[in-house]
């Protein structure tokens, strides 16, 4: 695709219920990354994809958190038995290589409110 | 560890007057920096990064941010601002340590611009 994709772009959900975002990458992109963003904390990385494997998981949160990729390609974040303090933007993002001088590329962006 | 300051969370300037959004950094080597702008309710967008070679660096929308390493610093200016430019800035810094290339981020600084 010409951009990086999320969806939902909104998603509202009660506590303990589980959520899937999902993450459309750009194409040919090999590295994937997800942070989180929210009031206080700024922008908190999550998690790193080469490909279909993940060798940076540092910055999940707790053991509710998961996230996969698969075909090299989409990548989906999924929270279980999401809390009040799970609420905040989930923005992904994908670089051609995991390479510091390369550009990443956000998306737009998941909002998740937990009421 | 990497870590990015970002000095001053909100920056007021007028319509036509500098803008001068401050970044300091953390790093045992010299990394690369990243300026990322974010418009309300949207993804991040680059607006310019430092990798090797000239250390005044030009970017999109009349930014610019000069890497000085003797004070770990990659400030962002713009000669004049446009109500436009109202949004939050995020400096960040990104290595190739483990090759996962993700980026830190500093706190980010809301730009507003007054008529």
């Amino acid at each position: 695709g010409a951009g990086v994709s999320q969806s939902p772009s909104n998603k509202v959900t009660e506590k303990g219920k589980d959520v899937e975002l999902r993450c459309d990458p750009i194409s040919g992109h090999t590295a994937l990354y997800w942070y989180r963003q929210s009031l206080g904390q700024g922008l908190e990385f999550l998690i790193y994809f080469q490909g279909n494997s993940a060798p940076d998981k540092s910055g999940l949160p707790s053991d509710r958190f998961s996230a996969e990729r698969t075909g090299g390609s989409v990548s989906t974040l999924t929270i279980q038995r999401t809390q009040q303090e799970d609420s905040a933007v989930y923005l992904c993002a994908s670089s051609l290589v995991p390479r510091g001088d390369t550009e990443a590329f956000f998306g737009q962006g998941t909002r998740l409110t937990v009421v | 560890a990497q870590s990015v300051t970002q000095l001053g969370s909100h920056v007021s300037v007028s319509e036509g007057a500098l803008v001068l959004l401050r970044c300091n950094y953390s790093s045992s080597v010299p990394p690369y920096l990243f300026w990322y702008v974010q418009y309300p309710n949207q993804g991040l967008q680059l607006l310019l990064k430092y990798t090797t070679g000239a250390t005044l660096v030009k970017g999109i929308n009349g930014f610019e941010a000069e890497f000085k390493k003797s004070e770990t610093s990659f400030h962002l200016t713009k000669p004049s601002a446009h109500m436009s430019d109202a949004a939050e800035y995020f400096c960040a810094v990104r290595r190739d340590s483990g090759n996962t290339g993700k980026l830190i981020f500093g706190q980010g600084t809301t730009l507003q611009v007054k008529p």
